[in-house]
């Protein structure tokens, strides 16, 4: 089955440092994936779509120049969340969409957990 | 719908037993919804979906029906197991939203053994 890793699968960081989180699609081609962020006892929350080869579409409220997506391949997303502070600590999970899929299923990443201390 | 700021509402059951989750969702024009299953520190996990042209469908001890008139959906958990503990979220999307997916608020489901 289709399988979508993340990378790394937590990290702490100092308030104002950018992290940098990987979402790869291992087995198929991902012309699309989606960011989410999950807060605890929360739903998921879509932050942005990610296009391969285009600029990301961020949802509303959402700030672009703060977390930085690229979608640079067929196979791989990064999102970077720049100077980080405490308010950014959650869980980041992202998605992976086959091309021509024949149904909207999503393929989640394992998910990335963000400490900001 | 949107579910920013709530918390999960609870559903705790007895091995062995029934489980029924439902979800309320916003968009009369969603035309493909999906349940997930997410236990805690991973990612969702898809169980089943269902297109909008049918109330009913089954998989292995699961069943999710449709009902549009007041846009609700359910998920059916026959038989359930200490395994199926974990928190099920149900997602809409309509075709022309590129895949978007809408999560609902999500409920934790707890199986005493």
């Amino acid at each position: 089955g289709a399988v979508v890793s993340q990378h790394p699968s937590w990290v702490i960081c100092k308030s104002g440092t950018s992290v940098k989180i990987e979402c790869r699609s291992l087995d198929f081609q991902a012309t699309t994936m989606f960011w989410y962020r999950q807060f605890p006892k929360q739903s998921l929350m879509l932050m942005a779509t990610s296009n391969e080869g285009s600029k990301a579409t961020y949802e509303q409220g959402v700030e672009k120049d703060k977390f930085l997506i690229n979608h640079a391949s067929l196979t791989l997303s990064t999102l970077t969340v720049t100077s980080a502070h405490p308010e950014d600590s959650s869980f980041y999970i992202c998605s992976a969409r086959e091309p021509f899929g024949q149904t909207y299923e999503q393929y989640f990443g394992p998910g990335t957990r963000l400490t900001v201390t | 719908g949107e579910s920013v700021g709530l918390h999960l509402p609870t559903l705790s059951v007895q091995e062995g037993d029934n489980s029924i989750i439902n979800c309320a969702y916003s968009n009369s024009a969603s035309d493909y919804f999906i349940w997930y299953k997410q236990e805690s520190g991973k990612g969702p996990q898809f169980i089943i979906d269902i297109r909008s042209n049918m109330d009913k469908r089954q998989g292995q001890r699961v069943t999710v029906l449709l009902n549009k008139t007041v846009k609700h959906l359910s998920l059916q958990i026959a038989a359930t197991q200490p395994g199926d503990s974990a928190v099920y979220f149900c997602a809409e999307t309509f075709y022309n939203q590129g895949g978007k997916l809408i999560f609902g608020q999500g409920t934790e489901l707890s199986v005493k053994p």
